[in-house]
């Protein structure tokens, strides 16, 4: 059953670096028909994609976020990551990371999704 | 300020029929396929219905989604005290070139 699971520090300093890790199990992230994405949610609001990454390397942001944000994948390790530059009080939010997969161009869906850890920034 | 609209709250009555809405533009729901993902308080969200009105396997059949022009919607037959949650919906958006998701409807069940 595939699984994935959110790691990194609760807690960033203002303008400093948000970074997380999404260890996926139970299957492995070199599939060609799946990307993998990080999504996050501001507590007691909507929902937001951050941007996706394909095994092969090749990834695509948000463009609100594109300059702050590195998203790789590491596929000896099961794992992909993210990195947010320069984080204001305004990125706390619970982050997912989650498998996308497709159908056809523009018609993909996130599932599953891991279980979200909650980043807060604050000196 | 999402880019698909949701309205924030809604109520129903247990066993009765349900319908939540998501309101879009050409550029998204127009031109794109409708997921729907619930999420129970405290958990991640769960993918309900895929490509506009596909149901993943274990998701009942009393859940349903059908899209019409720039919106589209969630119906939720035989309400359930357990179908209390948020429920988001999500599409491709060709103009912004990314995913977008609606603010979600926390849906309480009476």
């Amino acid at each position: 059953q595939l699984q994935l699971q959110e790691s990194g520090p609760g807690l960033v300093e203002p303008s400093g670096t948000l970074s997380l890790t999404c260890t996926v199990s139970g299957a492995s992230i070199s599939t060609n028909t799946y990307y993998w994405a990080w999504i996050r949610q501001p507590p007691g609001k909507g929902l937001e994609w951050i941007g996706s990454i394909h095994y092969t390397g090749g990834a695509y942001y948000n463009p609100s976020l594109k300059s702050r944000i590195t998203i790789s994948v590491d596929t000896s390790r099961n794992q992909f990551s993210l990195r947010l530059n320069s984080v204001t009080t305004a990125d706390r939010s619970i982050y997912y990371c989650a498998r996308l997969g497709f159908i056809a161009a523009r018609r993909g869906w996130f599932d599953p999704w891991g279980q979200g850890t909650l980043v807060t920034v604050s000196s | 300020q999402s880019v698909l609209t949701q309205p924030p709250s809604a109520s129903g009555t247990p066993g009765r029929r349900f319908i939540l809405s998501c309101s879009g533009g050409t550029s998204n729901i127009g031109s794109n396929a409708v997921n729907w993902y619930q999420q129970v308080p405290g958990s991640a969200p769960k993918l309900l219905i895929y490509n506009n009105n596909q149901r993943p396997s274990g998701v009942p059949d009393r859940f349903s989604a059908s899209k019409s022009g720039t919106s589209a919607s969630l119906a939720i037959s035989g309400l359930q005290s357990e179908d209390e949650a948020d429920y988001h919906c999500a599409t491709w958006d060709d103009s912004l070139k990314g995913w977008v998701f609606g603010g979600g409807t926390k849906l309480t069940v009476l």
